[in-house]
């Protein structure tokens, strides 16, 4: 099946560091990418939509200038967290879409980014 | 009000028991339904989609009341391994300015454990 890679897995740093994370789709190419971020002992929430080749959407409430997402390729997305604080701490996680403006198609998550910013 | 809404539980439950968990959703306007399982600290996956005339893959059954904006999901003959928390998610119409395309929401999710 379709796999995606996230990459890190796991990130502690220290407050002012600036964290790239990846998301690769392994075996298909990705028109869209979705950025989610999961707080503990809640759910997914999306953060910013990135389409191949534009610029990303982001959500209400999420800072672009905070969260760069760049989707350069069909099979890599990154997530650059700027300057980032004990409160951007979090699970980070990816998902790649095959189809642009077809909903009803499961999505692939990546394994997912634990960001710990002491 | 939340846009996707579920019974957090926890539900516990031994080996062999029937369980079901609901979900309620706020948008008339969505357009397709998916449970999903998340083991604790793992990534989300896909547990199966649902459909208006409701679908079964083995234990699991779903059911989809769009009137009600109702979900649910039925698991018969629990297994340990069932232990997970289950998140019922939707996703809006597509439009034509493509921000919606593909967009999940996922209600906050239902924990159940499944002990021997």
């Amino acid at each position: 099946g379709a796999v995606v890679s996230q990459h890190p897995s796991r990130v502690i740093c220290k407050s002012g560091t600036s964290v790239k994370i990846e998301c690769r789709s392994l075996d298909f190419q990705a028109t869209t990418m979705f950025w989610y971020r999961q707080f503990p002992k809640q759910s997914l929430m999306l953060m910013a939509t990135s389409n191949e080749g534009s610029k990303a959407t982001y959500e209400q409430g999420v800072e672009k200038d905070k969260f760069l997402i760049n989707h350069a390729s069909l099979t890599l997305s990154t997530l650059t967290v700027t300057s980032a604080h004990p409160e951007d701490s979090s699970f980070y996680i990816c998902s790649a879409s095959r189809y642009r403006g077809i909903s009803n198609q499961p999505q692939h998550f990546g394994d997912g980014t634990r960001l710990s910013i002491l | 009000r939340k846009e996707v809404e579920q019974d957090p539980g926890p539900f516990n439950v031994p080996e062999g028991a029937t369980v079901a968990f609901n979900c309620t959703y706020s948008n008339s306007a969505s357009q397709s339904f998916f449970w999903y399982r998340q083991d604790c600290r793992k990534e989300p996956k896909l547990l199966m989609s649902v459909y208006s005339s409701g679908n079964e893959d083995g234990r699991f059954t779903a059911q989809l009341n769009r009137a009600s904006q109702y979900i649910s999901l039925l698991i018969r003959d629990s297994k340990l391994s069932d232990s997970a928390t289950y998140l019922c998610v939707v996703s809006p119409r597509s439009n034509a300015g493509g921000t919606s395309y593909g967009k999940l929401t996922f209600g906050q999710g239902t924990i159940l454990t499944v002990h021997p």
